[in-house]
């Protein structure tokens, strides 16, 4: 347990509906990152924040999906009218200061995302 | 564009050694490297930084060039609790991590 907390753990949807799922990071870490892994895959960049300020988003990133981090402590990332092609594990990461090349992202367990 | 890893598989026997290679296309500000066992999320094991700072366990070695834009993560006298999928995630002085395909390692007794 590295302290990173995502809910739900697995979510079975049918193509069209939105979903949204949490990530609750560790409490001193003001970074948290949303990445993107499937089946073989590494884990595929999607978006971070520094604290509630999201800083970049990744070019894959399409309009249907949306992240928070309104207090800057846990945030939420929600996929609108999902497509089959969003089938994947989303994986939550949170380091602690700026300058991620020095520090390490602690992942949370992950949300499987299953579309019907 | 990712890092490639090679080699894509290993296969080992306890207490054999290891070398997993990352090479990037683009100039590298540092490598992490993660493993990650089956069903389970990324565990951090090492940074590797331009200028030669690493930060990572004590049992696991690394070697990072930046002229030739790789690193290498060796693995010595493997244990069966090595075995997962290793992954290299390149910081090319973005905000953001690159992570390569992966290495899958299987330790055997």
């Amino acid at each position: 347990d590295t302290g990173v907390s995502q809910d739900p753990r697995h979510k079975i949807t049918k193509r069209g509906q939105n979903v949204t799922f949490r990530c609750d990071p560790i409490s001193e870490h003001n970074r948290l990152y949303w990445y993107r892994q499937t089946l073989g895959q590494g884990p595929e960049f999607l978006t971070y924040f520094q604290n509630e300020a999201q800083l970049e988003k990744s070019r894959l990133l399409s309009d249907r999906f949306s992240a928070e981090r309104p207090k800057g402590s846990f945030s939420t990332l929600e996929i609108q009218r999902t497509e089959q092609g969003d089938s994947a594990m989303y994986l939550c990461a949170s380091s602690l200061r700026a300058g991620m090349s020095s520090n390490e992202q602690f992942f949370g367990p992950g949300t499987r995302l299953t579309v019907l | 564009q990712q890092p490639v890893q090679s080699p894509q598989a290993v296969i080992l026997r306890e207490g054999e050694d290891a070398v997993i290679n990352c090479s990037s296309s683009k100039a590298l500000y540092s490598v992490h490297w993660y493993r990650q066992k089956h069903g389970e999320a990324p565990v951090f094991l090492m940074i590797l930084l331009k200028g030669g700072e690493q930060k990572g366990h004590d049992k696991i070695s690394a070697s990072f060039n930046e002229k030739k834009q790789q690193s290498s993560l060796y693995l010595t006298a493997s244990q069966l609790s090595y075995s997962g999928t290793y992954f290299c995630g390149s910081n090319n002085a973005g905000n953001m991590l690159t992570f390569g395909g992966g290495t899958r390692l299987m330790v055997k007794p």
